[in-house]
């Protein structure tokens, strides 16, 4: 069976600081991979999408980065932290061709300070 | 551009039903997507439609109108466990993406 990790669970980090998130999949070849963030109350917004390794698509603006240096990891990094990046950010699979069924990891709880 | 739009909050006894609905407006769209998130967790995938009608899958149970842009999540004989925030979601032709609503959250009473 495929499984989803993320690490860390939480994380309190000054602003400016750098960051790094990592998710990897188990159990599941060339799958679609995704990091989104959501905001206390919110839904989810998509931040990147990888349907292959080195393969990126960015969907917002921001002080924030996404790699695929491996087919089952997915990096979400920043180099300075702002107070706006603190929220709930949760990577997630698919596979095939289609996005529309999607597995989540358990998820980072950022609190920038 | 997307936009999908759903109610903020429902409360409802155990036992009841609930219907959450979810209009969209989505240049090439494919299907609408339900997902469940509890409080503190992960989404958890609940169903999929892609073409009109109604698709049960035990207590749950999602309907779409293509015609109308329009579905719903219905939840049947509610128990105090479906307490969590509902998510409809689109995707698009060729797309590998979701885009979600705010999402609903439900609140079972006893």
């Amino acid at each position: 069976s495929q499984t989803i990790h993320q690490w860390p669970a939480t994380l309190v980090q000054p602003v400016g600081s750098p960051l790094s998130l990592e998710c990897t999949v188990e159990g599941t070849s060339n799958p679609n991979l995704y990091w989104y963030r959501q905001a206390a109350g919110r839904g989810l917004q998509l931040l990147f999408y990888s349907v292959g390794i080195g393969q990126i698509s960015s969907e917002v603006p921001q002080n924030l980065s996404a790699s695929r240096p491996q087919d089952r990891q997915f990096i979400l990094s920043s180099k300075k932290l702002l107070l706006s990046d603190s929220g709930f950010y949760l990577c997630a699979w698919s596979g095939g061709t289609s996005g529309y069924e999607q597995y989540f990891g358990p998820g980072t709880r950022l609190t920038v300070t | 551009g997307q936009s999908l739009e759903q109610p903020s909050e429902v409360t409802a006894v155990e036992g009841a039903i609930v219907q959450i609905n979810c209009t969209y407006q989505t240049s090439g769209f494919y299907g609408l997507s339900w997902y469940q998130q509890h409080d503190g967790g992960a989404p958890t995938f609940l169903s999929y439609n892609a073409l009109d009608g109604l698709e049960e899958t035990g207590r749950f149970s999602s309907f779409l109108s293509r015609s109308d842009s329009y579905g719903y999540l219905l939840l049947q004989e509610l128990q105090m466990k479906d307490s969590a925030s509902y998510f409809c979601a689109v995707t698009r032709s060729n797309d590998y993406k979701l885009s979600f609503g705010a999402g609903t959250t439900v609140t079972v009473r006893a």
